[in-house]
């Protein structure tokens, strides 16, 4: 078993409609977790970064974190033709190494 | 303007033939990191760095080797390169470990022929 999965997509929803991105891992001793968003032919930048169990809201993007399950979401709110791209999920437990998920294109049709 | 850049952004280059990616930031981070991107693989780190003269072995170090004598600077250089070293190359930094908010550089896609 991967240590991180996530569906790598490609995910087409319209304009407007809520977004639900998610990944699973194997490791119970993940700590952090982040959510990375990758425009095409552009680095990675960070959206949302989550410690341990819960949720974080930042506008219109919410991040969960179920430890028990070992799964993580990201939801995304009226969603924009800006938010296409490929989101990559990311996980570390707390050294400085981290494992990221190969990532789940997003396309969101006007 | 704070940023992280990678030269260079385009490489082509021979089998056996040693490069060097050079990779500088001017946020004054102590963490850095290398990556390479893959289809089908995702975002792999290759190295990283904590501080000065401190490195460590990511998930994929195997053909690559890095240095940190000045802070801002860390290079990737590999000493023989091969086909499956054909990748996109990301360089990052970030203030601290690297859970919070790493800054990535534009990119470097290196193919070896």
């Amino acid at each position: 078993q991967k240590e991180v999965e996530q569906d790598p997509g490609p995910l087409s929803v319209p304009e407007g409609a809520i977004v639900s991105l998610n990944c699973t891992y194997s490791n119970s001793a993940f700590q952090y977790f982040m959510w990375y968003r990758q425009y095409s032919r552009k680095g990675p930048e960070l959206l949302m970064y989550t410690y341990s169990s819960g949720n974080k809201e930042d506008g219109r993007f919410t991040a969960q974190v179920d430890k028990s399950s070992k799964y993580i979401s990201l939801f995304i709110r009226d969603s924009q033709p800006s938010d296409s791209a490929t989101y990559l999920c990311a996980m570390s437990v707390g050294d400085d190494k981290i494992i990221f998920g190969k990532g789940t294109r997003l396309h969101i049709l006007p | 303007e704070a940023q992280v850049t990678q030269n260079p952004r385009y490489l082509i280059t021979v089998t056996g033939k040693k490069l060097t990616v050079t990779c500088s930031q001017n946020m004054n981070h102590e963490y850095m990191s290398w990556y390479r991107q893959d289809p089908g693989l995702g975002l792999r780190q290759i190295y990283y760095s904590m501080n000065v003269e401190v490195t460590d072995k990511g998930d994929v170090p195997e053909g690559y080797k890095v240095s940190r004598k000045e802070k801002r600077n860390f290079p990737l250089i590999l000493e023989s390169p091969s086909p499956n070293q054909t990748s996109l190359y990301f360089c990052a930094s970030s203030l601290g470990a690297v859970y919070n908010e790493q800054f990535f550089g534009p990119g470097t896609r290196l193919t070896v022929l």
